[in-house]
């Protein structure tokens, strides 16, 4: 069993908004604001989506966002397009010099 | 651009031994902490180690803690994982990973562990 909690599967047609999920405790995701989100396509590595709760790397589109309230983090893609159809985990610093992934969550464009 | 190229991956028997090495370029590696994690195909995604960035600081996740050592080379600009006494659990693909404030920046494409006899 995963630390951090996801729904294992969402979706969402072309040009609207999906939110996907991830909660811990107070121990990880409440406790810090150190999470992350990934996105993960079939055969490939996972590729840094989100990071510090809300920033972004340089070149993911904006169209990706991020959040936190109390243990929930949530990743928010909107204007869905067919290249978002991927896998996406979160990640967070649990302290105790470790780090928590969730189960991961498989998104549909329908 | 930012390369981290795995290797070292193969087939070994339970209670067996191995060493993955992980080739960094693109970046100050030596200014950079870095991570082990891994993937069970189909599943989901664990993290293993990290090690700072002058190598004085490492730390390890509980399933692989007193069987793993996470070590590196910043005049080579090599990460290594020394994996001792293999369970058929460990089977999955290693990932080495760049850190960037408590996330995961940079992947490496993996390299496959199959514990098996």
């Amino acid at each position: 069993q995963s630390a951090l909690t996801q729904p294992p599967s969402a979706s969402g047609s072309p040009g609207q908004s999906v939110t996907i999920s991830c909660t811990g405790t107070s121990s990880d995701v409440g406790g810090y604001n150190h999470v992350s989100w990934y996105q993960q396509h079939p055969g490939k590595a996972p590729k840094f989506m989100i990071y510090e709760v809300n920033k972004r790397p340089s070149g993911v589109p904006d169209r990706f966002s991020g959040s936190k309230s109390g243990n929930t983090a949530s990743l928010t893609v909107s204007g869905l397009q067919a290249e978002d159809e991927a896998d996406y985990y979160c990640s967070s610093f649990g302290g105790r010099d470790n780090w928590v992934f969730g189960g991961g969550t498989k998104l549909t464009v329908l | 651009q930012v390369q981290l190229v795995e290797s070292g991956g193969g087939v070994v028997q339970p209670g067996g031994a191995l060493r993955l090495s992980c080739a960094a370029s693109g970046f100050n590696f030596n200014r950079n902490n870095m991570h082990w994690v891994r993937q069970v195909p189909g599943k989901g995604l664990e993290w293993l180690a990290i090690i700072g960035w002058d190598a004085t600081t490492k730390h390890y996740g509980e399933s692989v803690k007193g069987r793993f050592i996470i070590s590196r080379d910043n005049s080579k600009n090599t990460l290594d994982l020394y994996m001792n006494t293999l369970r058929t659990e460990d089977t999955a693909v290693y990932y080495c990973v760049k850190d960037l404030d408590w996330g995961f920046e940079y992947w490496g494409q993996g390299t496959q562990v199959t514990v098996s006899s």
